[in-house]
């Protein structure tokens, strides 16, 4: 099932301009990873957030995690028409280190030139 | 380092038929997971194996079964296909599986049943 939801679904935004995704989950979590994925093609690891961090930075990537309303944010700086992807979010929840990610379904980012 | 490989990237298969796809890790990593994506359920979480074993599964049939080998490549295999088990595969590993560690992915394998 999914835990992560990811908000909007789509996002449509002019080049240059930042890009602000959101994920909430549902359960107790010991990270919280986000990923890029191009065109249904394999995923890329963009950066991961444990339970015990508030904000990490990563290039033009900016993620925040708020345990107490159970959710993440994805901000991209100075977007650039390369970054038009879905972005997931996932959680890897508090299961003795061995569970699955849980993923949401995504949000459908598109930078127009 | 390589990243993690799998074959075949596409396969057309009919409904009944059995299909085997492989995941290699990359060097060192001893986890290998395997994720099904369909565009109804999104990304779903199959089985992840370590050391061999399998350390966990997610809420899939058992027409879908893996196994990993003592290189750490791994093979997952879906028996009397279904045209629901059309999807894109997908193979992550990481070094020990826990839970600090991050999940790489490969390509994926896309599968049509028809």
């Amino acid at each position: 099932s999914q835990q992560g939801e990811e908000d909007p679904q789509a996002l449509s935004i002019q080049e240059g301009e930042n890009a602000t995704m959101n994920c909430s989950y549902k359960t107790s979590i010991n990270n919280l990873q986000w990923y890029r994925q191009n065109s249904g093609r394999g995923l890329v690891h963009l950066i991961l957030i444990r339970s015990n961090e508030r904000e990490k930075h990563s290039g033009r990537l900016r993620v925040t995690l708020d345990t107490s309303k159970k959710s993440s944010s994805l901000l991209i700086t100075a977007s650039r028409a390369a970054d038009t992807a879905s972005y997931f979010c996932a959680t890897d929840g508090r299961g003795g280190g061995a569970d699955g990610l849980t993923f949401g379904k995504g949000t459908h980012l598109i930078i127009q030139p | 380092k390589a990243g993690v490989t799998q074959t075949p990237r596409y396969l057309i298969k009919t409904r009944g038929q059995q299909v085997t796809l492989s995941c290699s890790p990359i060097s060192g990593h001893r986890s290998v997971s395997w994720y099904q994506q369909t565009p109804g359920q999104g990304l779903q979480f199959l089985f992840e194996y370590f050391s061999e074993t399998q350390r966990n599964k997610g809420n899939f049939p058992g027409r879908f079964s893996g196994r990993q080998f003592s290189n750490s490549r791994s093979e997952m295999n879906v028996s009397t296909l279904e045209l629901g088990d059309s999807a894109l595969y997908l193979c992550a590993s990481r070094p020990t599986g826990y839970y600090t560690d991050t999940q790489y992915f490969g390509p994926g394998t896309r599968l049509t049943v028809l």
